[in-house]
């Protein structure tokens, strides 16, 4: 089977640095996705690894190791606006399915 | 870019009757979407994934009578929730695949059951 595991909820200020890290179990890796979540909305992509290495896109990044099955999401000068649900999603070969983690809720504060 | 239409955006419908959710690509043709349900706090939980022209596959724990998919065309498919209880309440989403752009979501649909 497949699992992700994500930490629960984040809480930082406004400004500050956060790491969601993501640690995944799968057969037939194909790439981890990061999503964002408001409340009450569709998920939004933020970023995509295929392969071992930093992805910068803007005030986002995203980190890949598929020896260590690990992965995180920085986020960077946080924003009141950044607060929300943040996920990670494995692609599987197979089928091109997309399994999400659990996700991490961000609480940025003032 | 690509974009995914998904109909309606909330309904509420009472216990015993079915109710159909449009999910359409608007620019592109997908031949795979998958539907998913997201409990309030919780994480996306694939149901099926749905092909266009076959029969749609479903995750395991997922009753198929349940959760009718129809993939007619290369741009639309549905999903009928059929004698809906209150349990079925839940935010219900698509997503259409392209290798050229990868995932793209529908808005979702929450359901209420009353």
């Amino acid at each position: 089977g497949q699992s992700l595991e994500q930490p629960s909820e984040v809480t930082a200020v406004e400004g500050a640095i956060v790491q969601i890290n993501c640690t995944y179990q799968t057969s037939g890796f194909y790439g981890l996705s990061w999503y964002q979540q408001h409340d009450g909305g569709a998920p939004t992509f933020l970023s995509y690894n295929a392969l071992d290495g930093l992805e910068e896109t803007g005030r986002f990044s995203s980190f890949l190791s598929r020896s260590d099955s690990y992965g995180y999401l920085l986020l960077q000068e946080l924003q009141m606006k950044d607060s929300a649900s943040y996920f990670c999603a494995v692609r599987r070969a197979a089928g091109n399915k997309l399994t999400f983690g659990g996700g991490t809720r961000v609480l940025v504060k003032p | 870019g690509a974009v995914v239409s998904q109909h309606p955006s909330w309904v509420i419908c009472k216990s015993g009757t079915s109710v159909k959710i449009e999910c359409r690509s608007l620019d592109f043709q997908a031949t795979t979407m998958f539907w998913y349900r997201q409990f309030p706090k919780q994480s996306l939980m694939l149901m099926a994934t749905s092909n266009e022209g076959s029969k749609a596959t479903y995750e395991q724990g997922v009753e198929k009578d349940k959760f009718l998919i129809n993939h007619a065309s290369l741009t639309l498919s549905t999903l009928t929730v059929t004698s809906a209880h209150p349990e079925d309440s839940s935010f219900y989403i698509c997503s259409a695949f392209r290798d050229a752009d990868g995932y793209t979501f529908g808005s979702g649909t929450r359901l209420t059951v009353v």
